[in-house]
């Protein structure tokens, strides 16, 4: 199995801010790397796939980079509707999805 | 606009069989996979499998004894079917379509099932 380790857990940030969380695959996964967005009681929005491609409607200060086994997702300029839990997912050739334990973005 | 919408009991008590059902609307079931993924309160997703228009399915290793998947393409639904259940499956469930790229583009609203007597 691939295991998607995400970091940091927990991030406190401030509206305006520079944000970048990493993801790091057990193996190397090419490009098969997406993010999610998860808000409480809600289910998880695609921000990004193929690790840098923006999902339709997904505003452009959410950015994904990467390859391999190491992949960041940054979000330039943090904006009040941002705050919520991020999660990275990983595609293999052995149809396996495993996703990271996710990283909370929460108010400074 | 791709909608999914799950439906079934949201208590099931121990050692019974779960049965969830995905309607999707606003596009044919064909020509994609459609996937059932959990969550646990307060806790990260965990991918249950996928299954085909044809019938054709991949379940997750952790589950694999336990789980049926099955489609319906004149209703536009998919179904879930988890045996032998117990404290440890209760979990929001979510239906979501597997995107070309293995990414899973659109979701239901999810829905809770309890294991309880």
């Amino acid at each position: 199995d691939i295991q998607m380790t995400q970091s940091p857990s927990t991030l406190s940030a401030s509206v305006g801010d520079r944000v970048t969380i990493t993801c790091r695959a057990s193996q190397s996964i090419s490009n098969w790397l997406a993010w999610y967005q998860q808000k409480p009681g809600k289910a998880p929005k695609l921000l990004i796939y193929k690790a840098s491609s923006l999902e339709s409607g997904v505003p452009s200060r959410f950015s994904g980079s990467g390859s391999g086994t190491e992949f960041t997702l940054t979000i330039s300029g943090l904006h009040p509707d941002d705050f919520a839990t991020y999660y990275c997912q990983q595609y293999n050739v052995y149809s396996e999805w495993t996703f990271g334990q996710g990283t909370r973005v929460e108010i400074k | 606009q791709v909608q999914l919408q799950e439906s079934g009991p949201g208590l099931v008590k121990p050692s019974e069989t779960l049965s969830l059902t995905c309607t999707v609307s606003g596009d044919s079931i064909r020509s994609y996979y459609w996937t059932w993924i959990r969550q646990p309160a307060g806790k990260g997703l965990e991918c249950i499998g996928r299954i085909y228009s044809s019938g054709s399915t991949n379940y997750s290793p952790s589950l694999n004894s336990r789980v049926t998947m099955s489609v319906d393409t004149s209703k536009n639904q998919f179904s879930l079917r988890l045996s032998s259940v117990t404290a440890a499956d209760t979990a929001v469930y979510y239906c979501a379509r597997l995107g070309r790229s293995g990414h899973f583009d659109y979701w239901g609203q999810g829905t809770l099932v309890t294991v309880s007597a």
